[in-house]
């Protein structure tokens, strides 16, 4: 499996953008970038995935570097509910679906 | 919520002993996922299951077992539990076999005494 990056902790304040940044150097080309959260206390929950293009949905947006070996999870106005640890996983679609998780950034939001 | 319903939430055993964990998908996944996240682990790919057919295995012990049903509902099997046993295990659900997002249950926290 395709290794991933992220810094272990990262800190912002309530109502600013924020960018949590992933490092996939060995990427392959059919690979998807997914990201998930876990809130304390809970199962992990899906953000975003994305595999060339950048996406946005309700939660985020992911940006993708034109070379596929890194990303960015924009968070656009943090609130305190978004304080969590988020993971970067790669995702070989060709074989099983399993997702490994990494470390993952433990953010944490300042009021 | 998830959709993804696990049973019990809260399991104390003593070492030795067996447990069944239960999970229940989210309606029209076909897929099941379980994981295992310790302390000192983080979250750890055990087993996954597509339409009753065991799919992927990760790092299941030996003393672990699974399987999903023909309703699609699955069990993890852990027996001769030892401390390090002591745990959350999760499960998740996804459509599949796609790149479908997993959609992960609230856990159920098991405790070896």
């Amino acid at each position: 499996d395709a290794k991933t990056t992220q810094p272990n902790s990262m800190e912002s304040n309530e109502e600013e953008p924020v960018h949590l940044p992933c490092n996939h150097s060995t990427i392959s080309g059919t690979d998807y970038i997914h990201w998930y959260r876990q809130l304390p206390s809970q199962g992990p929950e899906y953000v975003i995935h994305g595999l060339t293009s950048n996406v946005n949905n309700r939660m985020a947006s992911l940006a993708i570097a034109e070379d596929r070996k890194s990303s960015t999870l924009i968070l656009h106005r943090a609130t305190l509910r978004d304080a969590a640890v988020y993971y970067c996983i790669l995702r070989d679609v060709q074989g099983a679906q399993k997702l490994v998780f990494g470390q993952g950034t433990r953010l944490t939001i300042n009021p | 919520d998830s959709g993804v319903t696990q049973t019990p939430k809260h399991l104390i055993t003593a070492t030795g002993q067996r447990v069944t964990l239960r999970c229940s998908p989210r309606s029209g996944d076909l897929s099941v996922y379980w994981y295992q996240q310790s302390l000192d682990q983080g979250l750890q790919f055990l087993i996954q299951y597509y339409n009753g057919e065991e799919r992927a295995k990760g790092n299941i012990l030996e003393r672990f077992s699974a399987q999903q049903f023909p309703d699609l509902h699955s069990e993890l099997n852990l027996s001769s539990l030892e401390l390090g046993d002591s745990a959350l295990y999760f499960c998740a659900s996804s459509m599949g076999p796609t790149n479908s997002p997993l959609h992960f249950g609230n856990g159920t926290r098991l405790t070896v005494t």
